[in-house]
Order: C-alpha cells, then sequence, then structure tokens
C-alpha cells in the first residue's frame, strides 16, 4: 500500500521557474523524505526533515511539513534542465521502518 | 563514494523461466530492502533484511518470489517462473541501521522485461 500521494503527477516549467510538488499522508509519522530519481536510474535521496520540523533547507530545496494536514512540499527554486526527473516523498512504515513512496511527480525544466 | 551495486542492469526473458537479480549494499550496512517498481509508479516494499534475517516479507509474492541474505551481505532475489505482470523495474537498497530516520541508498535497478 502507498501511504504519500503526490501532487501534481506532472509538473512543466521553463529554466529559471520555481517548482513545487506536494505530497499528502494517512497516517502520523516522524519523519519524510524526498527522493529523485532520474529516468531508468536509482532514487537518491534529497532531503529528510522530521515530525517537530516545519521547515528544512538545502542549496536550491525548501521542503515544509505540516502534521496537522499530513502534508508536505518541495520547493525547487530556480529549476534547471538538469532538474528533469520524478520526484516520491516517502514516511516509514507504521509498523516497521521500510520506507512507503507516493506514486511521484513527474518534473519537465525547459531551456 | 560507496554505493549499491545491482547486476544485471537489464533482464530479458521469457514467462515461465527463471530470474536472479543479484544486490551487494554499501559496506557495512546492516539493513537491506528490495523494491519493485512498475513504470509511473513509486516503489513497492518486497522484502526487508536485517543482517541475514527476514524483516518483512509480508508484500513478497512467495508462491514465485524467494529471497536470501545468507552472509548478511549481499542478496539475491528470485522469480520462477516469470509472468508477464513481473516486468518492472526491481530496486534494491540499504541503509546502516534500521532506524526510521534513516536515509537509504539505492542501486540503479534491474528492469525486467518479461516477453
Amino acid at each position: 500500500s502507498q501511504q504519500g500521494e503526490e501532487d501534481p503527477q506532472a509538473l512543466s516549467i521553463q529554466e529559471g521557474e520555481n517548482a513545487t510538488m506536494n505530497c499528502s499522508y494517512k497516517t502520523s509519522i516522524n519523519n519524510l523524505q524526498w527522493y529523485r530519481q532520474n529516468s531508468g536510474r536509482g532514487l537518491v535521496h534529497l532531503i529528510l526533515i522530521r515530525s517537530n520540523e516545519r521547515e528544512k533547507h538545502s542549496g536550491r530545496l525548501r521542503v515544509t511539513l505540516d502534521t496537522s494536514k499530513k502534508s508536505s512540499s518541495l520547493l525547487i527554486t530556480a529549476s534547471r534542465a538538469a532538474d528533469t526527473a520524478s520526484y516520491f516523498c516517502a514516511t516509514p512504515e507504521q509498523a516497521g521502518t521500510a520506507l512507503i513512496f507516493g506514486k511521484g511527480t513527474t518534473l519537465s525544466v525547459s531551456s | 563514494e560507496a554505493e549499491v551495486a545491482q547486476s544485471p542492469r537489464y533482464k530479458i526473458t521469457e514467462k515461465s523461466q527463471a530470474v536472479a537479480f543479484w544486490c551487494d549494499p554499501i559496506s557495512g550496512h546492516a539493513t537491506l530492502y528490495w523494491y519493485r517498481q512498475i513504470l509511473g509508479q513509486g516503489p513497492e516494499l518486497l522484502v526487508q533484511f536485517q543482517d541475514e534475517s527476514v524483516v518483512d516479507d509480508s508484500q513478497l509474492p512467495k508462491d514465485r518470489f524467494s529471497a536470501e541474505r545468507l552472509k548478511g551481505v549481499d542478496s539475491t532475489l528470485k522469480i520462477q517462473p516469470a509472468e508477464l505482470g513481473d516486468s518492472a523495474m526491481y530496486l534494491c537498497a540499504s541503509t546502516r541501521t534500521g532506524g526510521a530516520g534513516t536515509e537509504a541508498f539505492f542501486g540503479q535497478g534491474t528492469r525486467l522485461t518479461v516477453v
């Protein structure tokens, strides 16, 4: 079963614009992670935000977490063509530690 | 930089044949995961190992899938017999501990096509 649901499913923007992706989840969590996947490749960890954090930054990435709404957002500022990829949110499953992934947002950045 | 190694990268097999995938996690990583990713979907957990022990295989179709991690290091995932619906990307990931707040490192995956 999938815990998180990303929105939108697909996003197309121009280089230099900002990209915002949202993730909603169903049950309480102690952390939420975002991953990127280039076409046909494995996933790469981007950022982890804990349940007691509201916002976190890493380079051009900004992640927010609203536990009351069970939602998170990933903002990529000043997008580049190299940011073209699928982005997934993931949360640890309730009974264990394995990450449960959403269906992802496919981002396309054109130059 | 340490990486999770997977082989083969691509595999084409006929239905009803057996197929196996191999994963070597980052050295020292005690927890290993196998995920299956259907095109256009997110990865779905198949099995989780802690050292050589299976922690969670509730989503593993045990009538045809098997996984082992005999010495608590590398791991093999087998499908026998393969079915058309098994066509997917099979991803291996590892974490240093099994803690819920741990970043997972993924291999490049094995793209399986069953014909």
